[in-house]
């Protein structure tokens, strides 16, 4: 059974660059999607982005000029850099993955990090 | 952008029939997902491909999709099914989520 587990720095100042990582314990690493997702507070659920074991990414359209999602497979492990942030950019950020056992659905989920963004 | 539309509320006594609709362009061609969330928790996915049920989640929820309306039913609805519900689907752009629903049960 996959597990996924998420890292990084919850306290960021605007402009700075947030940097997040998952680690995928327990499952094959290959023949994934693995995909951030966040959610600001007492708001709702945004796709951020997606990579697979290759390297191969699909970015949210209206965050792709700030997001680069990239793939360790040494470590098992995918990170997301999210550059000039802002405090819109406060949420709850979660790694998940793509198995395909359920088709396109995020099937497993990480414990979620907030981070903020604030002067 | 891709949007999918959901009531920002439903709210239903225990036992009674939750209905919880969402609406998107292309969910014609492209199948919804739903996802239950209680505070604090990461979503869990409650229906797949419109209307198939993960393993795990109970019989009393379904789902159905006909044109460009998707609809997720919990059948005789129970207090810890409070939760908020949203749909998921992709298109040609990516992945999308919809505003969400806060589902109350009281």
């Amino acid at each position: 059974q996959v597990q996924l587990q998420q890292w990084g720095a919850g306290l960021l100042k605007p402009s700075e660059t947030l940097s997040l990582t998952c680690a995928v314990y327990g499952g094959s690493f290959s023949g994934y999607y693995w995909s951030w997702i966040r959610q600001p507070p007492g708001k709702g659920l945004e796709w951020i982005g997606e990579i697979n074991h290759s390297g191969s990414t699909n970015y949210n359209p209206s965050l792709k000029s700030r997001v680069t999602i990239s793939v360790d497979t040494s470590k098992n492990q995918f990170s997301l850099k999210l550059s000039s942030v802002t405090a819109a950019d406060t949420a709850v950020y979660y790694c998940s993955s793509l198995s395909g056992y359920y088709l396109d659905a995020f099937d497993i989920w990480g414990q979620g990090t907030m981070v903020t963004v604030s002067s | 952008s891709y949007e999918l539309t959901q009531p920002p509320s439903v709210s239903v006594s225990p036992g009674q029939t939750a209905r919880i609709t969402c609406s998107g362009d292309a969910l014609p061609k492209k199948y919804a997902y739903w996802y239950q969330q209680k505070s604090g928790q990461a979503p869990v996915l409650v229906i797949y491909e419109d209307s198939k049920r993960p393993s795990g989640i109970p019989e009393r929820f379904s789902g159905s999709s006909s044109g460009t309306m998707a609809t997720l039913t919990i059948s005789g609805a129970q207090v810890e099914d409070e939760a908020d519900y949203y749909c998921y689907s992709t298109d040609s752009s990516g992945r999308v989520f919809g505003g969400g629903t806060k589902l109350t049960v009281l």
